[in-house]
């Protein structure tokens, strides 16, 4: 299974860009790269998820560089309720593939 | 659709006893996984269902954890006996056809064992 590594924390401010950097070195050919975003008391929501490249939707965006061995989840202006632990997971999508596994996520905190 | 939801919402029991929680997946979904989160541990993936069939029990802790899946609508996971260290929020998550598609999970039931 591969491995993810992402920072432990990060601050940032209200209105500001936050990057997120997750490393996978041993990201297989049929791994997604997906994210989640969890508030306390709250189950992990689905952010993004892609395969390679540039994925946008509504609430973010995620690069994937060629060699799909990190990514970075960018989220654009962030407020104080984005405040919240965002985990970055590799997974096979195929029938009966592997295991989601949580890393240890990385703790945003977003201040005014 | 509700969403995927968890019963009961808290559960305080002594050491000992058993412990049942109670899942209901998404409609037409077909995976199904029950996590367990701690502050030491974080979030640890127990055992996880595809078409009502256990996949991958390797995260299961010790014999007295067990999981059925009867039917595509109902998962249960039981604590048999229970002891002070199974105290976590345990969720329970749903995917529509294949692992490793977008998880939906419930609001977990927070356990306390005393």
């Amino acid at each position: 299974l591969a491995k993810t590594t992402q920072p432990i924390s990060m601050d940032s401010y209200e209105g500001q860009e936050v990057n997120i950097t997750c490393s996978h070195n041993n990201i297989a050919t049929n791994d997604y790269i997906t994210w989640y975003q969890q508030f306390p008391s709250q189950g992990p929501r689905f952010i993004i998820q892609g395969y390679k490249t540039k994925v946008t939707n509504e609430v973010a965006s995620l690069f994937i560089p060629a060699d799909r061995k990190s990514s970075t989840l960018s989220l654009p202006r962030v407020s104080l309720s984005d405040t919240a632990v965002y985990y970055c997971l590799v997974g096979d999508r195929g029938n009966q593939g592997g295991k989601l596994i949580f890393g240890q996520g990385t703790e945003l905190s977003v201040k005014p | 659709d509700a969403g995927v939801i968890q019963s009961p919402r808290h559960e305080v029991t002594e050491m000992g006893q058993e412990v049942t929680l109670r899942c209901k997946p998404i409609s037409g979904h077909n995976s199904l996984f029950w996590y367990r989160q701690t502050m030491m541990r974080g979030l640890e993936l127990l055992i996880y269902f595809n078409n009502n069939v256990p996949i991958d029990d390797s995260g299961m802790p010790e014999d007295r954890f067990s999981a059925k899946m009867p039917n595509a609508s109902f998962s249960t996971l039981k604590i048999q006996p229970s002891e002070p260290r199974d105290s976590a929020v345990y969720f329970c998550a749903s995917s529509k056809d294949r692992v490793g598609e977008k998880l939906f999970f419930g609001s977990g039931t927070q356990l306390s064992v005393l």
